[in-house]
């Protein structure tokens, strides 16, 4: 069936260090491909999308290609704060039948000053 | 103008007891999302609808477990009896129509519950 799989966390980073998180991704079709985040005590909130392969989805200094040849979606910062402590996570959305989106069980990171 | 707007944000109750959570979409939004968040199985889709209308409810976990949409701007979810493995985080997301599957989700603050 669809899935994601994201790199388990926690991921512990000092500020100004680059970061990635790996994503990847079994669907039927061509989905689109999401990466959400989540600060503490809140709702999901999208970070960056990308909705064909080749596509770069970027925002805040966060950046993720869609590449179908390795059914991948990494994100990447080259600098991270302390601010950017949250969870994120990766997301497909079918683009056929009822065009629900499935999450991966999301990567906690943290930034130390 | 207003996100998802899910109420209450903390509910704490006894096993056995009836809970109801719920849900106000984004105004114009189509599709209504219920999803279940938990450290162990982490995000998950429980069922969802659009235009009102439950079309996938394959990820509610049993029977005790019903959703509702009576109109466009409210949704249930409710959970008859409870349980304490029941305790999770509750949260409602809403998308519209026309963006099929390129569009965003918008989320709630969620509803976290605790059954004891």
């Amino acid at each position: 069936g669809d899935s994601v799989t994201q790199m388990e966390g926690p991921v512990t980073l000092s500020e100004e260090a680059f970061l990635t998180i790996n994503c990847t991704y079994t669907a039927t079709g061509y989905p689109s491909l999401f990466w959400y985040v989540q600060y503490p005590g809140e709702g999901l909130q999208l970070l960056l999308k990308a909705t064909k392969a080749d596509d770069k989805g970027s925002n805040k200094g966060f950046e993720a290609t869609y590449r179908k040849e390795t059914t991948s979606f990494h994100l990447e910062k080259g600098s991270v704060q302390v601010s950017d402590s949250a969870v994120y996570f990766c997301a497909l959305s079918l683009n056929t039948g009822g065009f629900k989106t499935i999450f991966g069980a999301g990567t906690r990171l943290f930034v130390k000053a | 103008d207003a996100g998802v707007i899910q109420s209450p944000r903390h509910e704490v109750t006894e096993m056995g007891q009836e809970v109801t959570l719920r849900c106000k979409p984004i105004s114009g939004h189509d599709y209504l999302f219920w999803y279940r968040q938990t450290m162990m199985r982490g995000l998950e889709l429980l069922i969802y609808f659009n235009n009102n209308v439950p079309i996938d409810d394959s990820g509610m976990p049993e029977d005790r477990f019903s959703a509702k949409m009576p109109n466009a701007s409210f949704s249930t979810l409710k959970i008859q009896p409870s349980e304490p493995r029941d305790s999770a985080v509750y949260f409602c997301a809403s998308r519209r129509q026309g963006a099929r599957g390129t569009g965003e989700l918008f989320f709630g603050e969620g509803s976290r519950l605790t059954v004891l």
